[in-house]
């Protein structure tokens, strides 16, 4: 089955510097999705960030960028110029062709002024 | 560690019937949550439940779904008159208090023919 794993339940950050959240994921598939999910205390879920895993080139979405290490089987997410409303659960997610879709445990993000 | 499980893990319906996925929450756990995930596309909250009743919910979540707490373990979500476009992945997920970090199920995938 797959896995999704995020070593690092709490991580926090100076406003304005950079920080990258890790995320390892097993799977025997090829081809699948891996996103990064912002959940506010609202509870919502904001997609940050999607990669494709026959795209080799990594995924950027603004302030937002990923390395996806495919044989490494790992997919970090790296956040530039943190800005205090960057403050949220952070949650790695993988999914498949055959729509099996797996969430990491989370990481919970401070942003420090 | 205790974790969130839904049953069926796959449920295939008729358009136009009813439909109730099931979940069981950590058991010390408070606060409940719906998500879905249509494929290919984003996860989307449906509703949050605490003290036996809604206490939010997502233009998504109409007069077609309801949630209930039947007993102190289950935790349901009935679709009412299923439509195709209800086809989705279906998450169940809780936390211990509003600020604590939520723990999905697998989820249960909606096929609706």
């Amino acid at each position: 089955a797959q896995t999704v794993t995020q070593s690092q339940p709490e991580m926090s950050v100076q406003e304005a510097e950079t920080v990258t959240l890790s995320c390892t994921y097993d799977t025997s598939e090829s081809d699948y999705y891996l996103f990064w999910y912002k959940q506010p205390p609202s509870r919502q879920m904001i997609l940050v960030i999607r990669q494709e895993a026959y795209k080799q080139q990594n995924a950027t979405e603004n302030r937002f960028s990923v390395n996806f290490q495919k044989a490494a089987k790992s997919f970090s997410l790296k956040i530039s110029d943190s800005q205090l409303g960057d403050a949220a659960m952070y949650f790695c997610a993988y999914q498949d062709y055959g729509q099996n879709f797996v969430f990491g445990p989370g990481t919970r993000l401070s942003v420090l002024p | 560690e205790p974790e969130v499980t839904q049953t069926p893990s796959h449920q295939v319906t008729q358009m136009g019937q009813e439909v109730i996925l099931r979940c069981v929450p950590i058991s010390n756990h408070l606060y409940f949550y719906w998500y879905r995930q249509i494929l290919g596309q984003k996860v989307e909250f449906l509703v949050s439940f605490y003290n036996n009743e809604i206490s939010e919910k997502s233009e998504i979540f109409d007069d077609q779904f309801s949630v209930e707490r039947p007993d102190g373990s289950n935790f349901t979500l009935k679709i009412r008159s299923t439509k195709l476009e209800d086809s989705a992945m279906y998450f169940c997920a809780s936390s211990g208090d509003r600020d604590s970090p939520l723990h999905f199920g697998n989820g249960t995938r909606l096929t609706v023919t």
